[in-house]
């Protein structure tokens, strides 16, 4: 079946533009996750939802990070006036269950660079 | 959070089992060990999770001795396919949790 996706795969920015980040996870999963991936680094935590709730949002890194789930379906990561410190691997992870957090599916990223 | 500790890369030639040791010296009762394989331009990917003992699947086995503080994967036959990066992550099981991920093993398998 289809696995979580994200859109664009890639994105260029100068600094100071605005970037929006999709994520269509998985049919029916009620958890979503977004984390940010510096080169040569693991993932790490920004933010969670729970339907369309946020749950959790302490991993943003700076007030100009902004991510919604407004149907408890798609996301969207949107980071505002980019600085090149932004630029990493944006991952979105979906799970069924809230209950089962090692079960997180994630998509293939996208890959920021602010120039 | 535990915090684990494990190497920052691993060679292996195609055939070989690989072994990968990830130290938790400060894991709780509770606390799962958990595995996650990522390939280059792909999210990480679950793989095992066990709690004590040798949990066994298709991919891998882990093996973690009675007193918690470290585990190992086990890797047999490594192929081409398997260079990725390995990461131990430290977890309850149930409940919501972000996953905090270490740098990882980067496990190179050469021909």
């Amino acid at each position: 079946g289809a696995g979580v996706s994200q859109s664009p795969r890639y994105k260029v920015a100068k600094r100071g533009q605005d970037v929006a980040l999709r994520c269509d996870p998985i049919s029916g999963h009620v958890s979503l996750f977004w984390y940010q991936q510096a080169l040569g680094q693991g993932p790490e935590f920004l933010t969670y939802f729970q339907n369309e709730a946020q749950l959790d949002k302490s991993g943003l890194p700076s007030d100009r990070f902004f991510a919604e789930r407004p149907e408890g379906s798609v996301s969207t990561l949107k980071i505002q006036r980019t600085q090149q410190e932004d630029s990493a691997v944006y991952l979105c992870a979906s799970s069924l269950v809230p209950d089962s957090p090692y079960e997180q599916y994630f998509g293939p990223g996208t890959r920021l660079t602010v120039t | 959070l535990a915090k684990t500790t494990q190497p920052i890369s691993m060679d292996s030639y195609e055939g070989q089992e690989v072994n990968i040791t990830c130290s938790h010296n400060n894991i709780a009762t509770n606390d799962y060990i958990t595995w996650y394989q990522q390939f280059p331009s792909q999210g990480p990917r679950f793989i095992i999770q066990g709690y004590k003992t040798k949990v066994t699947n298709e991919v891998a086995s882990l093996f973690i001795p009675a007193d918690r503080k470290s585990s190992t994967l086990s890797l047999p036959r490594v192929s081409l396919s398997d260079t990725a990066v390995y990461y131990c992550l430290v977890m309850q099981k149930t409940g919501f949790q972000k996953l905090v991920f270490g740098t990882g093993t980067r496990l190179l398998v050469s021909p």
